[in-house]
């Protein structure tokens, strides 16, 4: 699996939209771009995943660049439950790789 | 309501002693996954499961076991052979789709303390 590099932490205002880096640069074609959270002491949250394309659902937006070396994960109005640490995960398109791969992952606090 | 349920959330151990944590779905999915999760780090992947009655290791399988005798249910046994054992313990499952991507859904979590 392709190595992603995030900052470490990162502060949003309440209200206000999050935008979370994410580093992949030596993605492969047939890999996805999966985010997770985990608020702490719980179980990760699966959040949105794509390939190339931009995806959006209810939770946040996913826009990848381009080259794919790169994506963003957008939260378009973070509230305070949105504090926790955001994982940004490449996979094989294919399934083969069952497990997933979490990093260290960036601490997200959304501040009143 | 559909979803992964982990008990007990908390669990205290003495040393020497094995120790089962149940994790049990109702989503249907045919694959179920335990990981670990120590202070301020990543999960690591003990064991997981793609059928009924099979399951493979994962990075960090040594000192536990499992079973998968039912869809529903994949309980994870912490043998006194695992010489960490104190770890937050997270159980996920997720519908195999191949190409399309699979989400994995996860549990609450056990927290789990061998004094």
């Amino acid at each position: 699996d392709a190595k992603t590099t995030q900052p470490t932490s990162m502060d949003c205002a309440e209200g206000r939209a999050a935008n979370l880096p994410c580093n992949h640069s030596t993605i492969s074609g047939n890999e996805y771009v999966y985010w997770y959270r985990q608020i702490h002491s719980q179980g990760p949250q699966y959040i949105i995943h794509g390939l190339k394309n931009n995806e959006t659902n209810e939770m946040a937006s996913l826009i990848i660049t381009e080259d794919r070396k790169s994506s963003t994960l957008i939260l378009p109005h973070a509230t305070l439950r949105d504090t926790a640490v955001y994982y940004c995960i490449v996979r094989p398109v294919d399934g083969s790789a069952r497990q997933l791969t979490f990093g260290s992952g960036t601490q997200l606090t959304v501040l009143p | 309501d559909g979803g992964i349920t982990q008990s007990p959330k908390y669990l205290f151990r003495k040393e020497g002693q094995n120790v089962t944590l149940s994790c049990e779905q109702n989503l249907n999915h045919d694959a179920m996954y335990w990981y670990r999760q120590d202070p301020g780090q990543g999960l690591r992947l003990i064991y997981y499961s793609q059928i009924v009655n099979d399951f493979q290791k994962g990075d960090i399988a040594e000192g536990y076991s499992v079973s998968r005798e039912k869809k529903e249910s994949f309980p994870l046994t912490v043998t006194s052979a695992q010489k960490n054992p104190t770890a937050f313990y997270l159980c996920a499952s997720s519908i195999v789709r191949g190409r399309a991507g699979d989400e994995q859904f996860f549990g609450p979590g056990t927290r789990l303390t061998v004094l």
